[in-house]
């Protein structure tokens, strides 16, 4: 079965320092790729997505970015971190050669930057 | 452009009581429509999804929600509410363009009183 970790979990960072958060999806191949942010009353907000490595295309303007380094890789990342980054991240998995678009989350990182 | 709304940002039901969340899309070509559940500090998980088949869709935990064309609704709705059914729910809707994005409403938070 397929399964998505996301890590870490939580994380608290001061405003203007880096950020790495990392997904891996096991269990399938050639997925395609999703990072989300949550904020408080806000939906969940389509930041990037990944159609294969390499392959990155953004949604939002903002100082975050993504890099597919593997098939099954998707990591998040930031040089300088802002008060407003604060949020729940959540990375998702769909299956390339399906119509039906399902999505399939992992548990979340919850980012406070202070 | 397709897009979800999804009235009220918190619904209160008695527990046994009929659970209605209401969701409207709109979308220029024939849609995929899903809900989605969260609960605190989690991802989502698949309720049900709508991809064309038959209008009355049935998921789990004894969720349902119609497909209404001429109303461009795809409301949710349980007949009876359990306390485990507290969570936040979300409609979304899939674009098959580019990575088969999908775009979330803002959410509804569902209380149970007992």
């Amino acid at each position: 079965s397929q399964t998505i970790h996301q890590w870490p979990a939580t994380l608290v960072q001061p405003v203007g320092s880096p950020l790495s958060l990392e997904c891996t999806v096991e269990g399938t191949s050639n997925p395609n790729l999703y990072w989300y942010r949550q904020a408080a009353g806000r939906g969940l907000q389509l930041l990037f997505y990944s159609v294969g490595i390499g392959q990155i295309s953004s949604e939002v303007p903002q100082n975050l970015s993504a890099s597919r380094p593997q098939d099954r890789q998707f990591i998040l990342s930031s040089k300088k971190l802002l008060l407003s980054d604060s949020g729940f991240y959540l990375c998702a998995w769909r299956k390339r050669l399906t119509n039906t678009g399902e999505l399939f989350f992992g548990e979340g990182s919850r980012l406070t930057v202070l | 452009a397709q897009s979800v709304t999804q009235l009220g940002s918190h619904v209160s039901v008695s527990e046994g009581a009929l659970v209605l969340l209401r969701c409207n899309y709109s979308s220029s070509v024939p849609p995929y429509l899903f809900w989605y559940v969260q609960y605190p500090n989690q991802g989502l998980q698949l309720l049900l999804k709508y991809t064309s088949a038959a209008t009355l869709v049935k998921g789990i935990n004894g969720f349902e929600a119609e497909f209404k064309k001429s109303e461009t609704s795809f409301h949710l709705t349980k007949p009876s509410a359990h306390m485990s059914d507290a969570a936040e729910y979300f409609c979304a809707v899939s674009i098959n363009t580019g990575g088969f994005k999908t775009i979330f409403g803002a959410g509804t938070r569902l209380f149970v009183k007992a």
